[in-house]
């Protein structure tokens, strides 16, 4: 059965701190995808990675940074938390291939006070 | 660039009407099309998808015909129940946008008794 999992469901940190956004997938799937969700404006792209150490910028990636060290994991990093990344942030994977369907994760709804 | 539109929520219905939600998209190439539903509290899963025009994906009792002549992909079903109360995602992959997703901003679904 297929499976993207995140850190955490909820998180509250506060304004300055910097955060860290787990995924882990365990599909073997080369890309990997994050995006923040906000009412009215649908998902937006932050960043993706086709594969292991391999970064592309999506829609918004400012004041966000990724890695992947491993296929498996994809990590977001808030490198100073702001109170406007308040959001619901979803991770996603998916096999290479333009057919391919993408799998996503639980989300993790983060708080920035 | 790419873009979907999708009708403004939120949309409720009687158990067992019929429903309808609006999708429509500009790309560049030949766009693959997708609906993703997301259930309360968690990520969003492919709710079916058409690869080519007249194409028709199904599933669940939800339909979509991909109609280039008019740049649409409406949802539809012809009898609702309160377990479809969700978020409805209309989304794109094109090959002129880097094969990644672009999503519409979702259509909150409301079923009531």
């Amino acid at each position: 059965d297929v499976k993207v999992t995140q850190s955490s469901r909820y998180l509250v940190k506060r304004t300055g701190e910097k955060v860290f956004l787990e995924c882990v997938q365990d599909m073997d799937h080369e890309n990997m995808f994050w995006y923040r969700q906000d009412p009215g404006l649908g998902l937006r792209l932050i960043y993706f990675s086709y594969d292991v150490k391999m970064k592309e910028k999506g829609d918004i990636p400012e004041g966000y940074s990724v890695s992947r060290e491993k296929k498996e994991r994809f990590s977001l990093i808030l490198e100073s938390a702001s109170t406007n990344q308040t959001s619901m942030y979803l991770c996603a994977s998916r096999q290479a291939g333009v057919m391919e369907t993408q799998y996503f994760g639980p989300g993790t709804r983060l708080l920035v006070l | 660039g790419n873009s979907v539109t999708q009708m403004e929520g939120p949309v409720t219905l009687s158990e067992e009407a019929f429903l309808t939600i609006n999708c429509t998209y500009t790309a560049t190439g030949y766009p693959s099309l997708f609906w993703y539903v997301q259930y309360p509290g968690e990520g969003l899963q492919l709710l079916l998808k058409a690869t080519k025009a007249d194409d028709k994906g199904s599933n669940k009792g939800f339909e979509a015909t991909y109609r280039k002549e008019t740049t649409s992909f409406h949802l539809e079903k012809g009898s609702v129940q309160v377990s479809d109360s969700a978020v409805y995602f209309c989304a794109l992959r094109s090959t002129g946008g880097g094969n990644k997703l672009t999503f519409g901003t979702g259509t909150q679904l409301k079923v009531e008794l």
